[in-house]
């Protein structure tokens, strides 16, 4: 399993853009990136995935370096709601998770 | 069901009881993934299984936990003579094939041992 490292906390402001960082430079060159989410007393929540090209869906965008050593979450328009712990993650098989980022969007 | 159930969402226990926490994965997932979160703490991997393969039991804390689970259907995780740093959220997650693909969690089930 690669290892991650997020910062332990970020804040952001309601309508502008959240940018988390994740560094996994011992990533192997078939693993995948992933990104969830855990809103206060709920399970976790999938938001997106990639392997070495940029993705972007309903929730999120997902940056991956060219190197793929770290990446990159942006909530385009944070909102309340998205106060929550956002785990970065890369396994194989047993879905490890390190500490994560706690993000608080202030209004 | 459209997601993975677990039951009970809330359990109390006296120590040293013996508890069973139930997982219905997503119908069709492959893969079932048991986790643990203490208050305020992340997640703690307990248990892996991959269809038919040998679960990986590598976090499991000790040998009053185990996971059973028939074909690729429900799942029970167990833990023997409970003590209270047991007390925790006990989680669980479905994916259709393990690494590679999504996963989705249940609202986990609340232990409290007293």
């Amino acid at each position: 399993d690669a290892k991650t490292t997020q910062p332990p906390s970020m804040d952001c402001a309601e309508g502008r853009a959240a940018n988390l960082p994740c560094n996994h430079s011992t990533i192997s060159g078939n693993e995948y990136v992933y990104w969830y989410r855990q809103i206060h007393s709920q399970g976790p929540q999938y938001i997106i995935h990639g392997l070495k090209n940029n993705e972007t869906n309903e929730m999120a965008s997902l940056i991956i370096t060219e190197d793929r050593k770290s990446s990159t979450l942006i909530l385009p328009h944070a909102t309340l709601r998205d106060t929550a712990v956002y785990y970065c993650r890369t396994s194989y098989g047993k879905l490890t998770f390190g500490q994560g980022t706690i993000l608080t969007v202030h209004p | 069901g459209a997601g993975v159930s677990q039951s009970p969402s809330n359990k109390v226990t006296e120590k040293g009881k013996d508890v069973e926490l139930r997982c219905d994965p997503i119908s069709g997932h492959t893969a079932l993934y048991w986790y643990r979160q203490r208050l305020g703490q992340g997640l703690e991997f307990l248990i892996y299984f991959q269809g038919n393969s040998a679960p990986d039991k590598s976090g499991l804390p000790s040998d009053r936990f185990s996971a059973e689970r028939t074909g690729e259907s429900v799942s029970t995780l167990t833990i023997q003579r409970t003590q209270q740093e047991d007390s925790a959220v006990y989680l669980c997650a479905s994916s259709r094939r393990g690494e590679y693909t999504e996963a989705f969690f249940g609202q986990g089930t609340r232990l409290t041992v007293v």
